[in-house]
């Protein structure tokens, strides 16, 4: 399986929002509902954000939301803070009982 | 509370094997899937694999297939990770991660510390 597509980083200032894209194929993104996202800080263990596409695990705040559209899954951070700045990375069942992340993308808060 | 604790750092020479554990607690055990996900240096996520906890069976990602193995006991509710003929790119911080699926969702809800293996002569 190849990796799947993100932007490299994005920006925005605090209280804005910002959309990182994840791009895959019919075989993957676009095959199947289980895109996950996950956020990680500098040192630290992944953090699951959203799953099965749009869904938020309990004690993640409703600013994170995630949808897909076609092979791109997106997750949306609205009212951006300081402590959203992290690398995010998407992950989407790829069939046959395997799964695929994306590159992953820098979000720096200005 | 729930959580996934894993052994600590390990420095190993090039050929030589390293085996990385994961236990489990706060949870039924055989109720989750186990991933295994890898970062290399400065780089991003790399999906090693799974191992199903009700069957002991294992699924590897291309690229992780001959020198990967992924075992379990479920009296002591761990996962292993075994790394056999050990390369320098195998340096790299090793998470694992569960999966419930179902109505639970197939996010990865649950992650371990991370293991950081390092290989040099």
């Amino acid at each position: 399986q190849s990796a799947l597509t993100q932007p490299r980083s994005v920006s925005g200032s605090p209280g804005q929002s910002v959309t990182i894209s994840c791009t895959g194929t019919s075989s993957d993104v676009g095959g199947f509902n289980y895109v996950s996202w996950y956020q990680q800080h500098p040192g630290k263990a992944p953090k699951l954000m959203i799953y099965d596409v749009s869904e938020r695990p309990s004690g993640v705040p409703d600013r994170f939301s995630g949808s897909k559209s076609g092979n791109t899954a997106s997750l949306t951070i609205s009212g951006l803070q300081a402590e959203d700045e992290a690398d995010y990375y998407c992950c989407s069942y790829a069939g046959s009982y395997t799964w695929v992340f994306g590159g992953g993308t820098k979000l720096t808060v200005l | 509370q729930v959580q996934l604790v894993q052994s600590g750092s390990e420095l190993k020479k090039p050929g030589a094997s390293v085996k990385v554990s994961c236990k489990a607690s706060g949870y039924i055990f055989i109720s989750y899937a186990m991933n295994w996900v890898r970062q290399a240096p400065g780089q991003g996520l790399e999906w090693m694999g799974w191992i199903n906890t009700n069957t002991g069976n294992p699924t590897y990602a291309r690229g992780f297939t001959g020198r990967f193995v992924f075992s379990l006991d479920t009296s002591v509710s761990t996962t292993y990770l075994q790394i056999r003929d050990l390369k320098a790119d195998d340096t790299a911080v090793y998470y694992c991660a569960r999966v419930g699926g179902g109505p639970r969702g197939y996010g990865m809800d649950v992650w371990g510390q991370g293991s950081t293996v390092t290989v040099s002569s």
